[in-house]
């Protein structure tokens, strides 16, 4: 299996403003994902993190509210901009290691915005 | 498109019994991974256990098992001797083998009474 640190593990934010969450690998993965999980729902893939390139965004999810960095094999940002309170979710990041029968999660961030 | 099915939202087992969780699957890929993982009220997702669609026997680790019928796309989770440390959310996944994506199921949550 892989470390995997996420931060922050939840913070609270104002409207308007924007966060940035942190996923650190201990071993360089194939694939790295961003996942968010609404109030009460299952969860939903935003995008998958590219190494050196723009990330790939599912339908109904774009760069501009969710962009994503991925400068290297073992780390990735998920920023959450101009956030509103319908953005108050747990956002995971995921990651896939030699192969898609290791697909694990990082301990996940509690956003709340108000 | 793949989707998952899980129609238990919510289950109650008692502790050291058995229990069964439901899924069901739909996919269009030829080579698939169907997995199953944990989430505590803390929002983590725990890796459970994993079933290729070519595997020939079951998966099982530990008290966990996955029983793999293939020809009603199927792929129920099944938990031996129930702890209390067992009551979470359980979430049916699957990823087909080339996107690496997890599509994930709408989630039961077990209880498991003393």
């Amino acid at each position: 299996s892989a470390v995997i640190s996420q931060k922050p593990s939840r913070d609270i934010c104002q409207r308007g403003t924007s966060l940035t969450i942190q996923c650190q690998v201990d071993s360089q993965v194939t694939m790295m994902f961003w996942y968010r999980q609404q109030p009460g729902q299952s969860l939903t893939l935003i995008a998958t993190a590219n190494q050196g390139s723009e990330a790939t965004y599912e339908s109904g999810f774009v760069i501009d509210k969710f962009p994503i960095s991925r400068p290297n094999l073992t780390f990735s940002t998920l920023t959450v901009s101009n956030m509103s309170p319908e953005d108050s979710s747990i956002y995971l990041c995921s990651v896939v290691l030699d192969s898609i029968t290791e697909a694990f999660f990082g301990q996940g961030t509690r956003l709340t915005v108000v | 498109a793949q989707k998952i099915t899980q129609t238990q939202p919510g289950m109650f087992v008692q502790e050291k019994e058995a229990v069964t969780l439901d899924c069901t699957y739909d996919t269009s890929d030829p080579s698939y991974g169907l997995f199953w993982y944990k989430q505590p009220s803390s929002g983590e997702m725990i890796f459970l256990i994993y079933q290729g669609s070519y595997d020939q026997q079951n998966a099982t680790e530990g008290r966990y098992s996955l029983n793999f019928q293939k020809a009603r796309k199927s792929a129920n989770l099944v938990i031996s001797a129930s702890q209390l440390g067992d009551s979470a959310m359980y979430f049916c996944a699957s990823a087909g083998d080339s996107s690496y994506k997890l599509i994930f199921g709408s989630g039961t949550r077990l209880l498991v009474r003393p």
